[in-house]
């Protein structure tokens, strides 16, 4: 089965960017979802199809994908964005979704 | 406004069952693919399994966990989905959530219900 892989963590600054990457293999010929997840809340789609966004997203949240990584980046990170963030493809054949890992975004 | 609303959950010994329900609002359902995706305590997310609209053919593909053990259908006339779950473990508890899977996104999931939390445990 196809396999995610994203760093348990990321720390950054206010105001910084902070870039979260998600492996596998040939990712760059899937599309690539991204979702926030905040405690104790239902997952959000914050990016979806490698680099769109959902109306009500803030222009800061981007992404990425290409070769065998894709990236979410957050520019002039806030407070709010502190979140766990998760990777979304679907499978070689498509019929199933696969999840990475999550990514825990702590802002400084 | 989409609205997703699970309900069903509870605690359960380990081999029993149990039958979650999620009512949609706001949207054509029959139209929509719908999944659940589930997420243990302290742990990521997990996809489940989904069913596809009856015009794509109304069938359902599943995780290898839970194959043969969970059963996703839905109402279309009541704008609900349900997962019937069989021979529970231990592993299966989680919050479970359902979700609207946007065909013309690539699948991205697009709304979420607020979860509803199953614990297996004797």
């Amino acid at each position: 089965s196809y396999v995610l892989t994203q760093p348990p963590s990321v720390s950054v600054a206010p105001g910084k960017a902070a870039r979260i990457t998600c492996g596998g293999n040939n990712i760059g010929s899937k599309n690539v979802h991204w979702y926030q997840q905040k405690p104790g809340q239902a997952p959000v789609l914050v990016v979806y199809d490698d680099r769109d966004r959902p109306s009500g997203i803030p222009e800061r949240f981007s992404g990425s994908n290409s070769g065998n990584t894709a990236t979410l980046t957050i520019s002039r990170v806030e407070a709010g964005d502190e979140a766990k963030y998760y990777c979304q493809v679907c499978d070689s054949s498509c019929d199933h979704w696969v999840f990475g890992g999550g990514t825990k975004l702590t802002v400084l | 406004e989409v609205q997703l609303v699970e309900s069903g959950g509870g605690l359960v010994k380990p081999g029993g069952s149990l039958r979650l329900s999620c009512a949609a609002s706001g949207f054509t359902f029959s139209n929509a693919w719908m999944s659940w995706v589930r997420q243990a305590p302290g742990k990521g997310l997990e996809w489940v399994g989904h069913i596809k609209s009856k015009t794509d053919g109304g069938t359902t593909d599943y995780a290898a966990p839970v194959k043969g053990r969970f059963t996703i259908s839905r109402d279309d006339s009541k704008n609900t989905l349900y997962l019937q779950m069989n021979s529970l473990k231990t592993e299966d508890t989680a919050v479970y959530y359902c979700t609207r899977d946007r065909y013309n996104w690539n699948w991205a999931l697009d709304y979420w219900g607020q979860g509803t939390l199953v614990t297996v445990s004797s």
